[in-house]
């Protein structure tokens, strides 16, 4: 089934450590995005990637990473995790930019 | 001002009933709108895509008002299954990036 894959699906995590969320497309789109969602502040946009090989930051870029190697993965790190990073984390896709974006399931992360 | 606002609701409305709920944006130069649908602990799905015509999927009608900055989704004879959270989205000023809205949280009830 195509489609956006996720994971780890949850994760504690202790303050300091680094930590990567993996995120994979089969439809070959051009877009990824990640984002972070938080109780009251709806989805944030943490990096973008607008095709295999670029990437840009979004609104709460601070503390995160990734790279686009190739169009399928999307990975996000945090370098050294801290508690105000706790928060459901989605992947998402788009054909090109700016369409209709197809999301994953979200990784809850909880930095302890 | 936010680029793009909802009304959190809660909305309790009955099941059967009619409900609308409107989401205003602050870039006039804003050329795409969606709504997404997001159930408790669940991704955001795409529910419908808002055309400047307006447009219809069944028993929900999207409408746009370029005029007055806003879109609006109205659901008709509303079902158990329609309580979810409503997300608004907006891509601002043309420049390919989607804003999401805070959502508007709807609940059927029997």
């Amino acid at each position: 089934i195509a489609g956006i894959t996720q994971a780890p699906t949850s994760q504690i995590l202790a303050a300091g450590r680094r930590m990567t969320l993996r995120c994979t497309q089969d439809m070959r789109h051009n877009a990824m995005y990640w984002y972070r969602q938080d109780l009251g502040l709806g989805l944030r946009l943490i990096h973008y990637s607008n095709t295999a090989g670029t990437t840009g930051k979004g609104e709460v870029p601070d503390g995160y990473s990734v790279s686009r190697a190739n169009t399928d993965d999307f990975p996000l790190t945090l370098a050294s995790a801290v508690p105000s990073q706790t928060s459901v984390y989605f992947c998402a896709s788009s054909s090109i930019r700016g369409q209709p974006q197809h999301f994953g399931d979200g990784t809850r992360l909880s930095i302890l | 001002r936010k680029e793009v606002e909802q009304d959190p609701g809660p909305f309790n409305v009955p099941e059967g009933a009619t409900v609308a709920f409107n989401c205003t944006y602050s870039n006039s130069a804003s050329q795409s709108f969606f709504w997404y649908r997001q159930d408790c602990r669940k991704e955001p799905k795409l529910l419908m895509s808002v055309y400047s015509s307006g447009n219809e999927d069944g028993r929900f009608t999207a409408q746009l008002n370029r005029a007055s900055q806003y879109i609006s989704l109205l659901i008709r004879d509303s079902k158990l299954s329609d309580s979810a959270t409503y997300l608004c989205v907006v891509n601002i000023g043309g420049n390919e990036k989607l804003t999401f809205g805070t959502g508007t949280r709807l609940t059927i009830i029997p």
